[in-house]
């Protein structure tokens, strides 16, 4: 079964740091782009952090540039968020979902973000 | 940075009549490769979110027909043909030419 499983989150203070992690199964993780998505109380999906298949390439939200970091460990078919200097406005459900199939993203390796994880709570207050 | 632009915020819907949802981008999501780099997606209540439509019009796998997306450049719309109680959610444009980047969302209720 093609699955994501999303851990880490919890309640931090405000300038704290966690790490989300993001376990890959049932498919080849390597091969695929991979994003994070949060969406705070009661609010819209935002969209965070993309990296390539091999981690050379991140994209990240221009709000948390400098304070979160996407990484991966393809041998642990595994996605992570390091977020530091964590403020309120991040508190917010953190999805991680599969995006592109292959490392060049032609339209046919495209399908959407095609599988999502349940999403992992953060709380940031003191 | 690309803006996306999602109206109405709210749409109150009759089950077996027909529904649309408009998503305007700040940029052209028209690569030079023919495709629309735009995604629709729903949330259910109390679910992760889900991919109904990629590149513009292509229906993600186990999607029913009844829904569809169509538009180009900066204008794009999602069609329900004949709303079901079970569509209830909100609804998400995304364009990922550019990174990605989400609409503000549109809530779908029954009537």
């Amino acid at each position: 079964e093609v699955q994501l499983v999303e851990s880490g989150g919890g309640l931090v203070q405000p300038g704290g740091s966690l790490r989300l992690s993001c376990a890959a199964s049932g498919f080849t993780f390597s091969s695929h782009w991979m994003s994070w998505v949060r969406q705070a109380p009661g609010r819209g999906l935002e969209w965070v952090a993309l990296i390539q298949p091999d981690g050379r390439e991140k994209f990240t939200l221009d709000s948390v540039k400098g304070r979160f970091t996407i990484s991966r460990d393809n041998a642990k078919n595994s996605l992570y968020l390091q977020m530091n200097n964590l403020r309120a406005e991040d508190t917010a459900v953190y999805y991680c979902a599969r995006d592109c199939s292959k490392a060049i993203c032609y339209p046919i390796y495209y399908y959407g973000l095609d599988v999502w994880g349940q999403g992992t709570t953060v709380t940031v207050s003191s | 940075d690309i803006v996306m632009t999602q109206s109405p915020l709210s749409l109150p819907v009759t089950p077996g009549e027909p529904a649309s949802i408009s998503c305007r981008s700040s940029q052209s999501l028209l690569h030079s490769n023919g495709y629309n780099y735009l995604d629709w997606y729903v949330q259910k209540p109390g679910q992760s979110p889900q991919v109904l439509i990629y590149l513009g019009s292509s229906r993600a796998s186990g999607v029913p027909d009844r829904f569809s997306g169509s538009g180009s450049g900066t204008d794009f719309t999602l069609n329900i043909s004949r709303v079901e109680a079970e569509d209830v959610g909100d609804y998400y444009c995304l364009q990922v030419l550019q990174s990605r980047t989400f609409g503000q969302g549109t809530k779908v209720e029954i009537k």
